[in-house]
């Protein structure tokens, strides 16, 4: 089983639509939660970071941590095609340097 | 300011050839590290550098894999007797070297092992 766990989808959604993306871990040691956008044949792309347990909110996107239930989301409100990309978690452990583990990665199409 | 490159985008070769895959980080970024991303999966850790150090190597598969980075800034991934298996995307990501840290990716190199 691996550390984190991400449905690969693909998530298919209209535009304007609210998107739900999750990521599930095991490793309690896990203290800093990151959502990365990736698009086709390019390098990932930080969107949001969080570190304590609750929501964060910047623009169209939240990202919301449980750490009780170790269970991150990601929304997007008022979805765009632009926003058609795979959609990657990420975690630092806290004893573990700066390493990213992450999610298999989600991929979202936004139609118009 | 420019970002992350890596050079070259595209590699391919044979089995059992030599690479080497450049990557240089932003300007004044202390940390620097590799991944790989094999085709629908996450970035796999490789080995993450501070300074011209190597912090933390546990990542890389076995020793056919090295990298270096000699001035602290540019640095080389080395594939020795490449498999098929090693086929995949190799990220560079560097940061400002703070723990925890933002780390920004490079487009990464595309290496195809026929």
């Amino acid at each position: 089983q691996k550390e984190v766990e991400q449905d690969p989808g693909p998530l298919s959604v209209p535009e304007g639509a609210i998107v739900s993306l999750n990521c599930t871990y095991s490793n309690s040691a896990f203290q800093y939660f990151m959502w990365y956008r990736q698009y086709s044949r390019k390098g990932p792309e930080l969107l949001m970071y969080t570190y304590s347990s609750g929501n964060k909110e910047d623009g169209r996107f939240t990202a919301q941590v449980d750490k009780s239930s170790k269970y991150i989301s990601l929304f997007i409100r008022d979805s765009q095609p632009s926003d058609s990309a795979t959609y990657l978690c990420a975690m630092i452990s806290y004893n573990a340097g700066n390493m990213l583990t992450f999610g298999g990665g989600t991929r979202l199409m936004v139609k118009p | 300011g420019a970002g992350v490159s890596q050079t070259p985008s595209n590699k391919v070769t044979e089995k059992g050839k030599y690479v080497e895959l450049r990557c240089d980080p932003i300007s004044g970024h202390t940390a620097l590290y590799w991944y790989r991303q094999s085709l629908g999966q996450g970035p796999e850790f490789l080995i993450y550098f501070q300074g011209t150090g190597a912090a933390d190597d546990s990542g890389l598969p076995n020793d056919r894999f090295f990298a270096v980075r000699p001035e602290g800034s540019v640095s080389t991934l080395k594939i020795q007797r490449t498999e098929r298996g090693d086929s995949a995307v190799y990220l560079c990501a560097s940061s400002p070297g703070l723990v925890p840290d933002t780390q920004y990716f490079g487009p990464g190199t595309r290496l195809t092992v026929l």
